[in-house]
């Protein structure tokens, strides 16, 4: 099955720096998103990207799908940021078989 | 506001107990799906299932099994907990026709011991 890998596995930030979280996939894929999980464990869509650039507020992320990568721009990060941020990823739309990578655990010191 | 919730948010079985999560949505979605979640390991398929009545094995289902009867509830059992199965449960769902648009519940802490 396609492999799906996230760097760096933790990252402790002071508020207001920015990140950079990055997902590797193995194979083509027609579906990616990222999650984040916050420390109570609820786990909210943050980005639908399967290809291109998107912008949400502070966050953004960035697919380049030739090079099965996509990034995830933190910027001005806030202590409301942490938590784990997953990456999904879908061969094809739709199929039931989202695969997820490990996570990035993120903390946010005030 | 509550769209997926999770009859539990932590539990604690003996081994070979027969356990019970529950999962409801109230967003009438066609697809819906269990996931268990462990450190280093991301969150990982165990079944799933796109209608009522029908179920599909992920990635990890030995020592589970699913029902269900009714759209907006899909449960997850346990035939047997034995202690790896220890982890964080999570139910998502999503409609027919728009993967992306994925919904998960709080989780579900569970501890065999």
């Amino acid at each position: 099955g396609i492999q799906v890998e996230q760097s760096p596995p933790d990252l402790i930030l002071q508020e207001g720096a920015n990140s950079t979280l990055r997902c590797n996939f193995s194979d083509s894929v027609n579906n990616l998103q990222w999650f984040h999980q916050n420390p109570w464990g609820q786990l909210i869509n943050l980005f639908y990207i399967p290809s291109g650039t998107k912008q949400n507020g502070r966050l953004s992320a960035t697919t380049v799908a030739t090079e099965r990568y996509s990034l995830l721009y933190i910027s001005s990060s806030q202590t409301t940021d942490s938590g784990v941020y997953f990456c999904a990823v879908e061969r094809e739309w739709n199929n039931n078989d989202m695969r997820f990578g490990a996570g990035t655990r993120l903390t946010v010191k005030p | 506001d509550v769209k997926v919730t999770q009859s539990s948010r932590y539990l604690v079985k003996r081994t070979g107990e027969k356990v019970f999560l529950e999962c409801v949505q109230d967003m009438d979605h066609e697809n819906m799906f269990w996931y268990r979640q462990d450190p280093g390991l991301g969150l990982r398929l165990i079944y799933f299932s796109y209608d009522v009545k029908m179920k599909e094995k992920g990635d990890i289902p030995e020592g589970y099994s699913v029902s269900r009867e009714k759209k907006e509830r899909f449960s997850l059992i346990l035939e047997s907990a034995s202690t790896n199965q220890t982890s964080m449960y999570l139910c998502a769902s999503f409609p027919r026709d728009s993967a992306y648009e994925q919904y998960f519940g709080p989780g579900t802490r569970l501890t065999v011991t």
